[in-house]
């Protein structure tokens, strides 16, 4: 079935740091890619998607682009702050698939950033 | 105004209760959803409904059960509370998932089972 991998963490940065989180998937159709981010003691919010090989979705300087010859999507951005101390979620929509356009979420990744 | 909005934010109670867990959201979409997150982040949904349609029940036991009364509100009823029913659990919705469109969570809901 479909699934989402995505490197394990904690990642602990200094601000200003270059973030690289990375997600790889397994889909039998034609998947939409998302990240999720999660502040601390609240829910899951929308941080960009992208729905067709070599899209990039981009939002806050963060970007990923959708790259289907490696099925990955890593999250990046050039430089981190305090202010994104978070848990990430790489997660995919498989419409052709047997999700029905439910997501499928990776198992998280928390992301540090000390001052 | 809070888009999905969920009640109680915590919830703690004993073994062999039964909780309810109440969502509402204010956005107009079609599908709401429940997910379960466990105490290493890991989310995993449990129901997904489509303008009162139940359209997916993964493997969830069937102590768990949703309830909706209109397509604002999605609540969900849990009987006999088992200890690895602890995790936070949270609502969402969604416009049109078939056409990626992203969806809306609440806060999520801490329930502790002693």
């Amino acid at each position: 079935g479909d699934s989402v991998t995505q490197m394990e963490g904690p990642v602990t940065l200094s601000e200003e740091a270059f973030l690289t989180i990375n997600c790889t998937y397994t889909a039998t159709g034609y998947p939409s890619l998302f990240w999720y981010v999660q502040y601390p003691g609240e829910g899951l919010q929308l941080l960009l998607k992208a729905t067709k090989a070599d899209d990039k979705g981009s939002n806050k300087g963060f970007e990923a682009t959708y790259r289907k010859e490696t099925t990955s999507f890593h999250l990046e951005k050039g430089s981190v702050q305090v202010s994104d101390s978070a848990v990430y979620f790489c997660a995919l929509s498989d419409r052709g698939g047997g999700s029905q356009g439910n997501l499928i979420f990776g198992k998280g990744t928390k992301l540090s950033v000390k001052p | 105004d809070t888009a999905v909005s969920q009640t109680p934010k915590y919830l703690v109670t004993q073994m062999g209760n039964d909780k309810s867990i109440k969502c509402e959201q204010n956005l107009g979409h079609d599908t709401m959803y429940w997910y379960k997150q466990d105490s290493k982040k890991f989310l995993k949904i449990m129901f997904s409904y489509n303008n009162k349609e139940l359209i997916i029940n993964e493997t969830v036991p069937n102590r768990f059960s949703p309830k909706s009364p209109d397509k604002a509100h999605l609540n969900l009823h849990i009987n006999s509370l088992e200890l690895g029913d602890s995790a936070v659990y949270f609502c969402a919705s969604s416009q049109d998932p078939l056409r990626d469109q992203p969806q809306h969570f609440g806060d999520g809901t801490r329930l502790s089972i002693l």
